[in-house]
């Protein structure tokens, strides 16, 4: 059974920074491209990133309002996702999911989600 | 990049069919057949329902169903169910490697 598991979460000042962990387990960690969206208290979801797998390159892609402030890294050898959040905004509060994107579907949709971590940015 | 639009809310009585639109435009929905469709109930991680336009992961019932039609998709969910009372959220590959979320439309079962 595919599990994804986040941790990390928490309250953080504004332009504080702070590093969410993804554990991944029933699955083959390193073939899967990952991925994380977020969703703010009673919003709806964002895209925020996507690592591919290293023998896909493992290169990252972000959409504007994170580029240069958040980055996803991964440790095959521990089966451990990471989302680097830096300079972080009040806008930035949501809970945070941890996704496999494509890895039993295809690449353009993400296919198993964890139960996503809470970030609060506030004073 | 701005979210797809979906209506915020639609709903049917049980056995019924309702249809969720999700508008974008050439850039991502009509560009590309890599739309996808979530199911979210309250306090729940997202679910995969449809992908690449009309295809449906293992163990999603066929009730449900994806088209597309130029730059606006559809999600219909036929012989509406109690459980099927949920969030829905279409999303697109917006090209250069970045996706897009629809706005979200709240599924009411009457």
């Amino acid at each position: 059974e595919v599990q994804l598991v986040e941790s990390g979460g928490g309250l953080v000042n504004p332009g504080g920074s702070l590093r969410l962990s993804c554990a991944a387990s029933g699955f083959t960690f390193s073939n899967a491209w990952m991925s994380w969206v977020r969703q703010a208290p009673g919003k709806g979801l964002e895209w925020i990133g996507r690592m591919k797998s290293k023998t896909d390159g493992g290169s990252t892609d972000y959409p504007a309002p994170v580029k240069g402030r958040f980055t996803i890294s991964r440790d095959d050898s521990k089966n451990t996702l990471y989302l680097q959040m830096n300079s972080l905004k009040t806008e930035d509060t949501a809970v945070y999911y941890c996704i496999t994107q494509g890895y039993s579907t295809s690449k353009g949709s993400f296919d198993y989600w964890g139960q996503g971590i809470l970030v609060t940015v506030s004073s | 990049q701005s979210a797809l639009t979906q209506p915020r809310s639609v709903s049917g009585s049980p056995g019924q069919s309702v249809t969720i639109s999700c508008t974008g435009t050439s850039s991502d929905v009509g560009g590309y057949n890599y739309v996808s469709w979530y199911q979210q109930h309250p306090g729940k991680a997202p679910k995969l329902m449809i992908y690449d336009v009309g295809e449906r992961p293992s163990g999603v019932p066929d009730r449900f169903s994806g088209s597309k039609s130029g730059n606006t998709a559809s999600l219909t969910i036929s012989g509406l169910q109690a459980e099927d009372e949920a969030d829905y959220y279409c999303c697109s590959y917006a090209g250069s490697y970045t996706y897009v979320f629809g706005t979200g439309t709240e599924v009411t079962v009457l």
